[in-house]
């Protein structure tokens, strides 16, 4: 069946605009994980959804970062005022949701963000 | 809080050879534990997890890992290596249970290179 997939690939864009990246789970998995991976580095856990709702968002960086998940699937991770540091890989990934900590996360390709 | 060090940036290993990634991890309680892999402007991959019982763990591909408590230890490994085996490693842990973030922390990787 079809992966975790997520859109774009590719943003690049200018300090301080706003931008929007796109994670479709795995079909029927409840758990959602966003993570972002800078360049050198493994990546670190920003925020975990359980259905529509964050359960963990202890590793967002700051106020600037917010995620959605209206109808428990497709998940938005929103940046605004962008920043040059913001520039990284973003990993989703998402589990069955069922079998607690112990679960397998399936990551997605990742969006790779350039801020200018 | 919780914690994992790959120590080796990279390893080199001859085809046909064993071969060995180092992981080792710090948390304050029981933990769960991960290997992932990460070829090229790809998503991580995942290879296989510790959960409890039998401390040696087979998982895809042909790698395997050995859990060992009192050194804190989950190396990973495989009794003879592809050249396609060449790609980036992370190892993960999560909380069994109670406090700490409800993502993988991850180590910052190990680069596998296996020479023809």
């Amino acid at each position: 069946g079809a992966g975790v997939s997520q859109t774009p690939s590719n943003k690049v864009t200018e300090k301080g605009k706003y931008v929007e990246l796109r994670c479709d789970p795995i079909s029927g998995h409840t758990a959602l994980y966003w993570y972002r991976q800078s360049l050198g580095q493994g990546p670190e856990f920003l925020i975990y959804f359980q259905g529509t709702g964050a359960a963990d968002d202890s590793g967002l960086p700051n106020d600037r970062f917010f995620a959605v998940r209206p109808e428990g699937s497709v998940s938005t991770l929103k940046i605004q005022r962008t920043e040059r540091g913001d520039s990284a890989v973003y990993l989703c990934a998402s589990s069955l949701g069922m079998g607690g900590r112990m679960e397998t996360q399936y990551f997605g390709p990742g969006t790779r963000l350039l801020v200018l | 809080a919780q914690s994992v060090a790959q120590p080796e940036d990279q390893v080199n290993v001859a085809e046909g050879n064993p071969l060995t990634v180092k992981c080792t991890y710090s948390v304050s309680g029981n933990p769960y534990l991960f290997w992932y892999v990460q070829y090229p402007n790809r998503g991580l991959q995942f290879l296989l997890k510790y959960i409890t019982g039998d401390n040696l763990v087979k998982g895809s591909y042909g790698f395997e890992a050995e859990f060992n408590k009192s050194q804190t230890s989950f190396h990973l490994k495989k009794p003879s290596a592809l050249v396609s085996d060449s790609a980036l490693y992370f190892c993960a842990v999560r909380l069994y249970s109670g406090g700490g973030a409800d993502g993988l922390t991850f180590g910052k990787g190990t680069h596998l290179i296996i020479q023809p």
